[in-house]
């Protein structure tokens, strides 16, 4: 099993250029999630889906959009990208949103806007 | 609201010093606590869980509900140690739960 997989790696975006990250987790979990983690600042929720067909926002879900495409993947978009958004981004997965559980990471895209 | 806070950002020990790293926690509910790790160039992972009661890598955690904390502690540091530990809670909220993250505290463990 590869967990949870991110393309990309790393991206460089100038202010205002649109660009999608990819989440993708092979172990039939329900609830996925976006995460940014800034210095400082740990890990903020941006968005979560709890299930196939639902999404919803977390603490910080300005400027971004998500799209549970199954229940596969779940894609963070940033339609104009500002320097603010300079951050590393985490996708996580975990087995449902009740109950005592774990959440799985991937290895993070780093994002940085000029 | 809930809340997580975790006082230092950097902590540096020498090894086989004790190490104690300091969660605090703010909710109204019964709460379920987290340690995860990030070790260099690798990606988040769950250390423990307070509802466990384990001790993984020698770390051990005790739910202190009177003082609302959640202190990570080890006796003996290792410089394999030196990773950014990040505090969790699990709230609930819409009814479904979801972590909230302190803002973490990197250890630095030194031959």
């Amino acid at each position: 099993n590869a967990g949870v997989t991110q393309t990309p790696k790393f991206q460089v975006l100038k202010t205002g250029q649109s660009m999608t990250l990819q989440c993708a987790q092979d172990m039939n979990h329900n609830s996925m999630y976006w995460y940014r983690q800034d210095p400082g600042m740990g890990l903020r929720l941006i968005y979560y889906s709890a299930s196939e067909g639902t999404t919803d926002k977390g603490e910080v879900p300005n400027g971004y959009n998500v799209s549970r495409l199954n229940k596969r993947e779940f894609s963070l978009r940033l339609e104009s990208a500002a320097p603010s958004q300079t951050s590393v981004y985490f996708c996580a997965s975990s087995v449902s949103g009740q109950g005592t559980y774990e959440q799985y990471f991937g290895p993070g895209t780093r994002l940085t806007v000029t | 609201a809930q809340r997580v806070t975790q006082p230092e950002k950097l902590l540096s020990v020498f090894k086989g010093a004790p190490v104690e790293l300091k969660c605090n926690y703010s909710y109204s509910g019964s709460p379920e606590l987290f340690w995860y790790v990030q070790y260099s160039r690798q990606r988040l992972q769950l250390l423990l869980r307070h509802i466990s009661r384990e001790s993984i890598k020698g770390f051990t955690a005790d739910l202190n509900k009177g003082e609302t904390s959640f202190h990570l502690k080890k006796p003996f540091a290792q410089e394999e140690d030196s990773a950014m530990y990040y505090c969790a809670l699990k709230g609930v909220d819409t009814g479904f739960q979801k972590l909230v993250f302190g803002t973490g505290t990197r250890l630095l463990v030194s031959p």
